[in-house]
């Protein structure tokens, strides 16, 4: 039984098409996030919702848009898709930052 | 400024011995520290913790130290096994419920 589960697991498209992850935690966590992993294996944080409201918004482009429909879910949506958006997108919860446990990962290939 | 940084990219370890991952940090403000495991294709995984007040936290086969004076964390990984080759992160909070992670240190245990 999957903690924190992303999908879909791999997403090959082409530039300047919408798309959208999914993700969704069954540990009773308060607070949700998502992340981007470069190629060189940086982990950033890109925004993290509490009870469904956004509470850590980085400096991401406004084509992310997350939507939190309560708050065992968190979906990043990401429009006019760029080459540069081609990484692996994390979901993760916690309760009040303990607990924080990730998702296995969305691997976002543009072409 | 914020940076979670590692010494060494890389490191090759003898199965049977010890290795030890070392991180810098530079926000002394930084409170709670936690070491993660990530093996290829999947999630970072929670190692181990510790918070500011306390100098060193021990687990299974694991040990955290945190130096304040010199903003220095590391982790010690007893008796190393071939499953312990992954990439390994440090990351730290100041006070809000993002973690900020290091480069990463991607272990290789030789058989």
């Amino acid at each position: 039984d999957t903690a924190v589960s992303q999908t879909p697991k791999y997403l090959v498209t082409q530039m300047g098409n919408d798309k959208s992850i999914k993700c969704e935690q069954n540990l009773g966590h308060d607070t949700m996030y998502w992340y981007k992993q470069d190629s060189k294996k940086f982990l950033k944080i890109m925004f993290s919702y509490n009870n469904k409201e956004l509470i850590i918004n980085e400096t991401v482009p406004n084509r992310f848009s997350p939507k939190s429909p309560d708050k065992a879910h968190l979906n990043l949506h990401i429009n006019s898709l760029e080459l540069g958006d081609s990484a692996v997108y994390f979901c993760a919860s916690s309760l009040s930052l303990y607990g924080y446990t990730f998702g296995s990962g969305t691997r976002l290939t543009v072409v | 400024g914020e940076s979670v940084g590692l010494h060494l990219p890389t490191l090759s370890v003898q199965e049977g011995d010890n290795s030890i991952i070392n991180c810098a940090y530079s926000n002394s403000a930084s409170d709670y520290f936690i070491w993660y495991k990530q093996e290829s294709g999947k999630g970072p995984q929670f190692i181990i913790d510790i918070r500011s007040n306390m100098d060193k936290r021990q687990g299974q086969r694991v040990t955290v130290l945190l130096n304040k004076t010199v903003k220095h964390l590391s982790l010690q990984i007893a008796a190393t096994q071939p499953g312990d080759s992954a990439v390994y992160f440090c990351a730290e909070n100041f006070g809000n419920e993002k973690l900020t992670f290091g480069t990463g240190t991607r272990l290789t245990i030789i058989p």
